[in-house]
């Protein structure tokens, strides 16, 4: 079946860039996610990728995306305290929209 | 925007008892509701698919006599945990999907962390 896999921690201090990797099984996923989750809440989306692009960005995010490979990352520059939270990578399945999560990285950020 | 709530936020119940979480569209409709656990340090698993005005799609391994979901209206999905052992204390998630192709509106709920003693 399809799987999701992660790293499950990384510490940065603060101002450095943090890259977070992911790789998946399903060479049909044709978008990719990555959402934060704080302590005790619901997820929220960061940013997505089509399966057609290498790379988006989106001011302190940037998606890099080889296909080839299945292998997803993000890198978040200048990483400031706020940023500490689990990051998960998601892959859409093409069955009717569910997504499939990786484990969860989780970003320690010191100050 | 469209929000996704769910309610209630938490719950302590006694073993043996049941629990409903219900999860409602504010305003739209979502004829198919997503059902997810996590447990602590570990990804949000599907449990379940819940499709308005028919049986809801469970994942294998996931014991649907357990876990009843019922999706009511366009705008409601009920999860209800029945006979609750502590083994089910975890945290549950649903999610409605987008309405654009990229499911970038793909929208969740709060969570629902779940305690059986």
């Amino acid at each position: 079946g399809e799987d999701v896999e992660q790293s499950l921690f990384l510490s940065v201090r603060e101002g450095d860039s943090s890259v977070i990797n992911c790789t998946y099984t399903d060479s049909s996923s044709t978008y990719l996610y990555w959402y934060k989750q704080e302590p005790g809440a619901g997820l929220q989306l960061l940013t997505y990728i089509f399966s057609n692009m290498d790379m988006k960005q989106d001011q302190r995010l940037t998606v890099l995306l080889n296909k080839k490979d299945k292998h997803l990352s993000l890198r978040i520059a200048d990483t400031q305290t706020g940023d500490s939270a689990i990051y998960f990578c998601a892959s859409r399945s093409n069955q009717g929209g569910k997504l499939i999560f990786g484990q969860g990285t989780e970003l320690s950020v010191k100050p | 925007g469209a929000v996704v709530s769910q309610h209630p936020s938490w719950v302590i119940c006694k073993s043996g008892t049941s629990v409903k979480i219900e999860c409602r569209s504010l305003d739209f409709q979502a004829t198919t509701m997503f059902w997810y656990r996590q447990f602590p340090k570990q990804s949000l698993m599907l449990m379940a698919t819940s499709n308005e005005g028919s049986k809801a799609t469970y994942e294998q391994g996931v014991e649907k006599d357990k876990f009843l979901i019922n999706h009511a209206s366009l705008t409601l999905s009920t999860l209800t945990v029945t006979s609750a052992h502590p083994e089910d204390s975890s945290f549950y998630i649903c999610s409605a999907p987008g309405r654009d192709r990229a499911n970038t509106e793909a929208f969740f709920g709060q969570g629902t962390r779940l305690t059986v003693v």
